[in-house]
């Protein structure tokens, strides 16, 4: 079964917006509202940054939002920070042979 | 606070075995499905394997089906992956996680994790 498919890096200037896409299947992403996605820096465990599509934890930024459309869902990280570069992952239940699913991750610059 | 622990990991050649556990502290272990997720040196996650809150719901990867097994101690507040006929490319860091709910839908939530602990399966 195929990982979810994220871009393999993307970059952007503090104080800018960005997207990070992750693809899925009507298996996955596209029939049930339970993709999280998380944050790791080098070395260390990654954050749950949002959950079940759109919700954040406490304590996680309001510049983090998530959402959903068919089989594709979107992490936005608004008024960017140099902090925020990192690693970001992409997960979802999945209905086929594996349980959960985890994108390939995708490496933010923040230039 | 919440805490999750593991230890057991270390070197083993290849076709060995080890037990990885997590110990969890700061929350009610038992009302928490876990999972235990890896990620092999300079890769991205990979999801291991589940076990709900009851134990009654155990799913694996299809890369470590019949090799590995996952359980739970509720009276120790521990999480365990035995690891047997390991092979190279098992070599990575290996997590467990809290799910945020029971639900094993929800299973791809994770809230709370371990620092990691290492496994190298090398000749």
């Amino acid at each position: 079964q195929s990982a979810l498919t994220q871009p393999a890096s993307l970059s952007g200037s503090p104080g800018q917006s960005i997207t990070i896409s992750c693809s899925g299947s009507s298996s996955d992403v596209g029939s049930y509202n339970y993709v999280s996605w998380y944050q790791q820096y080098p070395g260390k465990a990654p954050k749950l940054i949002i959950y079940d599509v759109t919700n954040r934890p406490s304590g996680v930024s309001g510049r983090f939002s998530g959402s959903k459309s068919g089989n594709t869902a979107s992490l936005t990280i608004s008024g960017l920070q140099v902090e925020d570069e990192a690693d970001y992952y992409c997960t979802s239940y999945s209905r086929g042979d594996t349980l959960v699913l985890f994108g390939g991750g995708t490496k933010l610059t923040v230039l | 606070e919440v805490q999750l622990v593991e230890s057991g990991g270390g070197w083993v050649q290849p076709g060995g075995s080890l037990r990885l556990s997590c110990a969890a502290s700061g929350f009610t272990f038992s009302d928490y499905s876990m999972n235990w997720v890896r990620q092999a040196p300079g890769k991205g996650l990979e999801w291991v394997s589940y076990i709900s809150f009851s134990s009654n719901t155990i799913q694996y990867a299809d890369s470590v089906k019949g090799r590995f097994t996952i359980s739970r101690d509720t009276a120790k507040n521990a999480l365990s992956l035995q690891m047997n006929n390991l092979r190279e490319e098992d070599t990575a860091v290996y997590y467990c996680a809290r799910v945020v709910n029971r639900w094993l839908l929800a299973a791809a939530g994770m809230d709370y994790w371990g620092q990691g602990i290492l496994v190298t399966v090398s000749s």
